[in-house]
């Protein structure tokens, strides 16, 4: 089955700017999508298909892709950025939805 | 006001059954593919099931093919997982989410989850 693997945490200080990596066998071949999930929260869309943001979504988060690896890079990083960031694809192989183990992002 | 509401959770014994439904209001839900996804606790997010607008198409899992099953009611915009043989490792928060019309495979419309915990 497909796997994608984040790095459980990140930190980043307030004003400076935070990257968030997803590597995943092929990844460039499929649809990249990003979800911010803060404590007690359902999960926001934040990026979709690799760099779109959803309606409401601040030009602060980016997304992109590079060999196997793709990124969501959040710049100006504020304080209410704080939250579990997950990637997530749909495999086409197996017909299933796909998420990375989740990167706690601890702003400083 | 576009929404899902989850219901149905509950403490089960291992080996005990549940059944989950999901409320859609604000939107026409038939036009729709749905899927349960879960979250244990501290832990991260798991797809469970899908389910296409009409029905005719349901994908699962690995972990919970041939002891969940999902459905649905459009007459009645409600969306279902029934859980039977359940594991200590089923527990987890279970929460119903749509699947964007957009073509892109993400999901764009999440309910607040139901508490279903497998202990005995």
């Amino acid at each position: 089955s497909y796997v994608l693997t984040q790095p459980p945490s990140v930190s980043v200080a307030p004003g400076k700017t935070a990257r968030i990596t997803c590597g995943g066998n092929n990844i460039g071949s499929k649809s990249v999508h990003w979800y911010q999930q803060k404590p007690g929260q359902a999960p926001v869309l934040v990026i979709y298909y690799y760099n779109d943001r959803p309606s409401g979504i601040p030009e602060r988060f980016s997304g992109s892709i590079s060999g196997n690896t793709a990124s969501l890079t959040i710049s100006r990083v504020e304080v209410g950025d704080e939250a579990d960031y997950y990637c997530q694809v749909w495999d086409s192989s197996s017909d299933h939805w796909v998420f990375g183990g989740g990167t706690k992002l601890t702003v400083l | 006001e576009v929404q899902l509401v989850e219901s149905g959770g509950g403490l089960v014994q291992p080996g005990g059954s549940l059944r989950l439904s999901c409320a859609a209001s604000g939107f026409t839900f038939s036009n729709y593919e749905m899927n349960w996804v879960r979250q244990a606790p501290g832990k991260g997010l798991e797809w469970v099931s899908y389910i296409s607008s009409s029905g005719n198409i349901i994908y699962y899992a690995d972990s919970v093919k041939g002891r969940f099953t999902i459905s649905r009611d459009n007459a009645k915009n409600s969306l279902f997982l029934q859980m039977n043989s359940l594991r200590v490792e089923d527990a987890a928060i279970y929460s119903c989410a749509s699947l964007t019309l957009t073509g892109y495979n993400y999901f764009d419309l999440w309910g607040q989850g139901t508490l279903v915990t497998v202990a005995s």
